[in-house]
C-alpha cells in the first residue's frame, strides 16, 4: 500500500530553473494538497485541490502552479525557481476535507 | 498575528511526567481541530482529532475550548517515544492551517 507519493526525495536548482514535485496517491482521495516547512514557520498551504479538474490557492501560491487532471495526481510546479523557494515541500492527501490528511515523505529542494 | 499560534518549546521532561500543550486559534469560525506529531526531518501524521467534548486515546487527551479559542493536547505518563514536535491544526473551510509546533523531549 503506497500511500502518497512524492518524487524526487531531493533536489538542487539554479536560480531561473524551472521544475515539477510529483504527488501521487492510490487511496482514491478526492482532496490533495501541498504545503512548504520552513524553520519556525510550520506548514503553510499553497495549493490544493477538492477533486479532479478543481484547485484553489493557499497561504503562499506565488511562484507555483498546480493541476489535477486525474484524482490520483497533484503536480507542483516551480516556474521560475527563487532562493526563497528553499523548502521542505509535503503533498497530502485526504477523502474530503473533514478527513485527516496523509502526508508524503516530503521533497527537499534547495535553490541555489 | 499568526492564526494559529503554540508555544515552541522545547519542553523538556523526565519519563513519566504529565505535560500538556495549548495552542490558540484566531479564526471563531473554525470548524475542526487536530493534533498532528511529526518526528524530525518526517513527515506529520495525525495524532488525534480534537471535539468539543473532549476526547482521549489512550496517554492522550485532547481538550477544546471554542469560547476562549483554544485547544490542549495533554500526555500522561510521557515515554521516550513520545519525543517529537506537536503541530496544533486547525480546519478554516477547506484549508488547513498549521501550527509552527510545540517541541517535546522526554529524557530518562
Amino acid at each position: 500500500n503506497a500511500g502518497v507519493t512524492q518524487t524526487p526525495k531531493f533536489q538542487v536548482l539554479k536560480t531561473g530553473q524551472s521544475m515539477t514535485l510529483q504527488c501521487a496517491q492510490d487511496m482514491n482521495h478526492e482532496y490533495m494538497s501541498w504545503y512548504r516547512q520552513d524553520p519556525g514557520m510550520g506548514l503553510r498551504l499553497i495549493h490544493y485541490s477538492v477533486g479532479a479538474g478543481i484547485t484553489d490557492q493557499g497561504e503562499v501560491p506565488n511562484g507555483y502552479n498546480v493541476s489535477r487532471s486525474t484524482t490520483e495526481d497533484f503536480p507542483l510546479r516551480l516556474l521560475s525557481a527563487a532562493p526563497s523557494q528553499t523548502s521542505v515541500y509535503f503533498c497530502a492527501s485526504a477523502g474530503d476535507s473533514n478527513q485527516p490528511q496523509h502526508f508524503g515523505d516530503g521533497t527537499r529542494l534547495s535553490i541555489l | 498575528r499568526k492564526e494559529v499560534e503554540q508555544d515552541p518549546g522545547p519542553f523538556n521532561v523526565p519519563e513519566g511526567a504529565t505535560v500538556a500543550f495549548n495552542c490558540t486559534y484566531s479564526n471563531s469560525a473554525s470548524q475542526s481541530f487536530f493534533w498532528y506529531r511529526q518526528d524530525c526531518r518526517k513527515e506529520p501524521k495525525l495524532l488525534m482529532s480534537v471535539y468539543s467534548s473532549g476526547n482521549e486515546d489512550g496517554r492522550f487527551t485532547a481538550q477544546l475550548n471554542r469560547a476562549s479559542q483554544y485547544i490542549s493536547l495533554l500526555i500522561r505518563d510521557s515515554k521516550l517515544s513520545d519525543s517529537a514536535t506537536y503541530l496544533c491544526v486547525v480546519k478554516n473551510g477547506h484549508k488547513l492551517v498549521f501550527g509552527a509546533g510545540t517541541i517535546l523531549r522526554v529524557k530518562s
